[in-house]
């Protein structure tokens, strides 16, 4: 199946430091998608983003499907962005197996 | 719209004892995934459902098992639950993929 590794797995920071977090994935894929995980556990959709860039308020991802990789980009960081960020795909099947997810980066933002 | 909704919340369960969690998509989705979160495996995925039918199952026993009604909501059973089945079960509706806030089930 598809793996999909995140980096790096840990990530603490000053508030107003920006971060660049990275997805590497293992096949071609039909979706590719950034979340949020709140405290709660709730996933947040950022972004579906198979290829290309785009762009929502400080958070920015872009992704080169020919070379399998995506970036999550956060600026000037919040105490609120903090928590877990995942980068999960979908394969080509056409989604016999749903997303398939990294582990994570859990990233916490300090004041 | 309204989003994926879950219930119940919490659930606390007596070892053996069976689960029920639920879960009804966006409206017009039909298609339902289901994920289990457990502490420090990750997300994995669980079942798919479509059109009434069960799609695919990820590597789970068969004590998981679950339903799609005509409404497309779904149900997911766990049956002779285990500690291990302790864990948050999400579940998404696909047409880009929208996750629920989830059913964090504890069992003791």
């Amino acid at each position: 199946g598809i793996q999909v590794e995140q980096s790096p797995p840990d990530l603490i920071l000053q508030e107003g430091a920006n971060s660049t977090l990275r997805c590497n994935f293992s096949y071609s894929v039909n979706n590719l998608q950034w979340f949020h995980q709140n405290p709660w556990g709730q996933l947040i959709n950022l972004f579906y983003i198979p290829s290309g860039t785009k762009q929502n308020g400080r958070l920015s991802a872009t992704t080169v499907a020919t070379e399998r990789y995506s970036l999550l980009y956060i600026s000037s960081s919040q105490t609120t962005d903090s928590g877990v960020y995942f980068c999960a795909v979908e394969g080509r099947g056409g989604g016999a197996d749903g997303l398939t997810f990294g582990k994570g980066t859990h990233l916490i933002i300090q004041p | 719209e309204a989003g994926v909704t879950q219930s119940p919340t919490h659930l606390i369960k007596t070892r053996g004892q069976q689960a029920t969690l639920r879960c009804s998509p966006i409206s017009g989705h039909t298609s339902v995934y289901w994920y289990q979160q457990a502490l420090g495996l990750g997300l994995q995925f669980l079942l798919w459902y479509d059109e009434g039918e069960e799609r695919n199952r990820g590597n789970f026993p068969p004590r998981f098992s679950g339903r799609q009604f005509p409404n497309y909501s779904s149900e997911l059973n766990v049956n002779a639950l285990e500690l291990e089945d302790s864990a948050l079960y999400l579940c998404a509706s696909r047409g880009g993929y929208t996750f629920g806030s989830g059913t964090r089930l504890t069992v003791v």
